[in-house]
């Protein structure tokens, strides 16, 4: 089973900051953290991962906990077409994936 | 695009037939894995292979099977196809064996519909 925890669903307003937690209070010292999301029934579309540090991409950033725990998604300017089903992962073979949490942005 | 491609897009069959998706990994990915999304429902992970060998098997059924050619493309093989099995069938690659430094990319699946 996924080692994840995150909230079922969350909403965010059009062009605020979107921030997703996630726990992963298990997280081996080898362990990356992957976020993915799923807008419909499209393929998961993959965002950022990292280890330790806090990492940015053009389409998101990850911050994560010194002691690893946990860490948080951050799309810093959300539009409509962020609405998708963002999943949190840890892993280090098969990539198993838990329930994610649903972003609803509205206008 | 994600560079993953996988066939067909849509499948309608009966019950009690056979199946075969395909999918072909990205330029250079060795690592192929299937997985399940059922209406509404959660990515179940059913297996994975790394260069030709299983690496990982999730929650596959007896009735299914999957292997990875030596041009690293994938093959699931889906049997006595009941009404459960429609679903959603996704394939992701990745350039390593698991884990790690090596995100997964995903195709557009295959959504099968059993009749």
């Amino acid at each position: 089973d996924a080692k994840t925890t995150q909230p079922p669903s969350m909403d965010c307003a059009e062009g605020r900051a979107a921030n997703l937690p996630c726990n992963h209070s298990t997280i081996s010292g080898n362990e990356y953290v992957y976020w993915y999301r799923q807008i419909h029934s499209q393929g998961p579309q993959y965002i950022i991962h990292g280890l330790k540090n806090n990492e940015t991409n053009e389409m998101a950033s990850l911050i994560i906990t010194e002691d690893r725990k946990s860490s948080t998604l951050i799309l810093p300017h959300a539009t409509l077409r962020d609405t998708a089903v963002y999943y949190c992962i840890s892993y280090n073979n098969d990539m198993r994936f838990g329930a994610g949490t649903r972003l609803t942005v509205k206008p | 695009d994600s560079g993953v491609t996988q066939t067909p897009k849509h499948l309608i069959t009966a019950t009690g037939q056979r199946v075969t998706l395909r999918c072909s990994p990205r330029s250079g990915d060795l690592s192929v894995y299937w997985y399940q999304q059922s209406l509404d429902q959660g990515l179940q992970f059913l297996i994975q292979y790394y260069n030709g060998e299983e690496r990982a098997k999730g929650n596959i059924l007896e009735r299914f099977s999957a292997q990875q050619f030596p041009d690293l493309h994938s093959e699931l093989n889906l049997s006595s196809l009941e009404l459960g099995d429609s679903a959603l069938y996704f394939c992701a690659s990745s350039v390593g064996g698991g884990g790690g430094n090596s995100p997964l990319h995903f195709g557009n699946g295959t959504r099968l519909t059993v009749t």
